[in-house]
């Protein structure tokens, strides 16, 4: 069964810690994992889709990567406005369906 | 990217009435999809609205509790039927623009008394 578990549930930083957040996942043939930021009472912001392991991307202060089993959420020299949920999610071949975890609850203090 | 709407924004209603939600997008899309998200859990897929004709359900979600309309490739609605408190959630429609990028409406809370 396609699964995706988030570590850790949440996550206090000072402005300027840097940090990781984790995404394992299972899924029978992946088509794409996928990084959502969701601010509280809004819907999910979507932010990236890695596709193959060793792929990276970045945005701003965060860097996504993923490995045949996880993918990391690399938030650099965070600010107090990065504090959100992240989610993560998956995708198996030949179909639209995401796989969410239940995400990390990020805040940052000033 | 794509603007998406949702009415409403929340409600609350009593059990075993219905309440139908909107999603509206400001272009075409061929693929949308309406997801729940219960207090303190991940998102569920609902359903695949199809347009044109019926909407393929996930495993643990039925037509007659949860009917989706999709009329054209811009606007879907779902109905949460005879509803208990149970279904207090917030449910989200999402939209598939470019290949492999799903957009998410800003949701409606609902709660059930």
């Amino acid at each position: 069964e396609d699964q995706v578990t988030q570590s850790p549930e949440a996550l206090r930083l000072q402005e300027g810690e840097s940090s990781s957040l984790n995404c394992s996942y299972t899924v029978s043939g992946l088509r794409g994992l996928f990084w959502y930021r969701q601010d509280p009472g809004k819907g999910p912001e979507f932010l990236f889709t890695l596709y193959s392991a060793g792929e990276e991307k970045e945005k701003e202060r965060l860097k996504a990567t993923l490995t045949k089993k996880e993918s990391f959420l690399h938030i650099t020299a965070p600010k107090p406005e990065d504090s959100a949920t992240y989610l993560c999610a998956v995708q198996g071949q030949g179909t639209d369906k995401l796989i969410f975890g239940t995400g990390t609850r990020l805040q940052v203090f000033p | 990217s794509a603007v998406i709407s949702q009415k409403p924004s929340r409600d609350i209603c009593q059990r075993g009435t219905s309440l139908t939600i909107q999603c509206q997008v400001d272009s075409q899309v061929t693929m949308m999809f309406w997801y729940r998200q219960q207090p303190g859990q991940s998102l569920t897929l609902i359903a695949t609205a199809n347009q044109g004709s019926e909407a393929t359900y996930e495993s643990g979600f039925v037509i007659d509790k949860f009917p989706i309309s999709r009329p054209n490739l811009t606007f879907s609605t779902l109905t949460v039927s005879n509803m208990s408190p149970e279904d207090s959630s917030i449910y989200l429609c999402s939209v598939e623009v470019v290949s492999d990028e799903q957009y998410f409406g800003p949701g409606t809370r609902l709660t059930v008394t």
